[in-house]
């Protein structure tokens, strides 16, 4: 119930296509979904956030889309870049004794190819 | 301003050997998580700090991993007697829970190596 299940594991896209990352979860006490990207030899970095009161939220080329029924969301990258190289990370929290817990996919490995 | 910073960067040790690991969090973060990852896997949860409360320790694979926090500053986490499946890059993260919905900042990790 605690895993939140991330695919693909790698993604090679063309410069200017969209690239799409789908996670799905089991625990509805999750309440906030982070996308996190991750260059090599680098920290996790915040890439974009949700929470399951919208269906969708757009920052610049990111989109989240999410689907609370099918307990379901997914990053979509648009116009996507060699830049966005990097690993994808979906992670899923919940509010915990005051604080949040977060799990975390296995993460994508996305190449964008020039 | 200073985010969360990590030491070492590295860190080659032999087997057996005991490691300490610094996390230096930004100030002011009164949450503190560590986690594991494995070549090419995702974030494994070790253990996270709350203030002063107790830590959660649910996510220790063994008793040779321990972590200290003092107050809301730096933490060390230890592991002794290194094992090479302990080789992993080990990442902290801090967060303000008063924050957007506690958004956790990331250091640069330490890269353990075990012989």
């Amino acid at each position: 119930q605690q895993q939140v299940k991330q695919s693909p594991q790698s993604l090679i896209v063309q410069k200017g296509g969209i690239s799409i990352i789908n996670c799905a979860y089991e625990n509805t006490a999750f309440d906030y979904f982070p996308w996190y990207q991750q260059f090599p030899g680098k920290g996790p970095a915040l890439l974009i956030a949700i929470r399951p009161d919208v269906s969708e939220k757009k920052e610049g080329r990111f989109t989240i889309s999410f689907n609370k029924s099918a307990k379901q969301f997914s990053l979509h990258i648009m116009d996507s870049q060699p830049g966005d190289s990097a690993t994808y990370f979906c992670a899923a929290s919940m509010r915990s004794s005051g604080t949040y817990k977060y799990i975390f996919g296995t993460g994508t490995r996305l190449k964008v190819l020039a | 301003g200073a985010g969360v910073s990590q030491s070492p960067s590295n860190k080659v040790t032999e087997k057996g050997k005991d490691v300490e690991l610094r996390c230096d969090p930004i100030s002011g973060h009164t949450a503190l998580y560590w986690y594991r990852q494995r070549l090419g896997q995702g974030l494994e949860f070790l253990i996270y700090f709350q203030g002063n409360s107790a830590p959660d320790k649910s996510g220790l694979p063994s008793d040779r991993f321990s972590a200290e926090r003092t107050g809301e500053s730096v933490s060390t986490l230890t592991i002794q007697r290194t094992q090479q499946e302990d080789s992993a890059v080990y990442l902290c993260a801090s967060s303000h829970t008063s924050g957007r919905a506690g958004t956790q900042y990331f250091g640069p990790g330490t890269r353990l190596t075990v012989l």
